[in-house]
């Protein structure tokens, strides 16, 4: 069974602070990986998503993240943090050959003005 | 464009009381529907998807069932709710194994 996980349950950054989140899986087969972030009040929306290709995909808001198939990680980054990306942050896992997503824990990502 | 809803978006039902949720997709044909329970600190849990009209597959044995009478419709049901069942329940769609897109939410609480 495929697993996930985010080991920084809560951060706290200064703004203009660079930020990575942690992001590491477990399953044997080829996969898609996916970011999502829920802002407070909003829907859960995709950040951004790797299928296959480079392996440093950007997503919406200046967001990234790379897939390291060595290390079974896809670490989300974004080089200077603002107030507005206050939000919680979830990786998941899709194996290459079913429809299911599996979800990690999620960070609470707090940005300070 | 595709939108998903959900309601009710609160709901508060005492223990023993049933439940329905609903869910519905519109701007698209034949989506796969999820239901997932999100509770803090451990992501979210997949409860229940469905490929098509009246399939669906439980991924987490409960007091919870689900239906889907229509092709963009999906409901999460219980006869008898636990204080366990509360949670955030979250409905979202995709099309075949693409990215799944989500719906706003119900917050269920169970006194």
């Amino acid at each position: 069974a495929q697993s996930v996980s985010q080991h920084n349950h809560h951060v706290i950054l200064s703004e203009a602070a660079s930020l990575e989140l942690g992001c590491n899986y477990s399953y044997g087969g080829t996969v898609n990986l996916f970011w999502y972030v829920q802002y407070p009040g909003q829907h859960l929306q995709l950040l951004l998503k790797y299928f296959s290709g480079d392996p440093l995909v950007k997503g919406i808001k200046g967001f990234e993240a790379e897939f390291i198939k060595s290390k079974f990680s896809f670490n989300l980054r974004k080089p200077s943090v603002q107030w507005s990306d206050t939000a919680e942050y979830f990786c998941a896992v899709k194996g290459n050959a079913g429809n299911m997503l599996t979800f990690g824990g999620g960070t609470r990502l707090m940005v300070k003005p | 464009s595709q939108t998903i809803h959900q309601w009710p978006a609160t709901l508060v039902q005492p223990v023993g009381s049933p439940l329905s949720l609903e869910c519905t997709v519109e701007g698209t044909s034949n989506p796969n529907l999820y239901w997932y329970r999100q509770a803090a600190g451990r992501g979210l849990q997949l409860l229940f998807y469905s490929v098509g009209i009246g399939q669906i597959s439980s991924e987490v044995p409960q007091n919870l069932s689900a239906s889907r009478p229509q092709d963009r419709q999906f409901i999460l049901s219980s006869k008898k709710l636990l204080l366990s069942d509360s949670g955030f329940y979250l409905c979202a769609w995709s099309r075949e194994s693409y990215e799944q897109y989500f719906g706003p939410g119900t917050r269920l609480t169970v006194t």
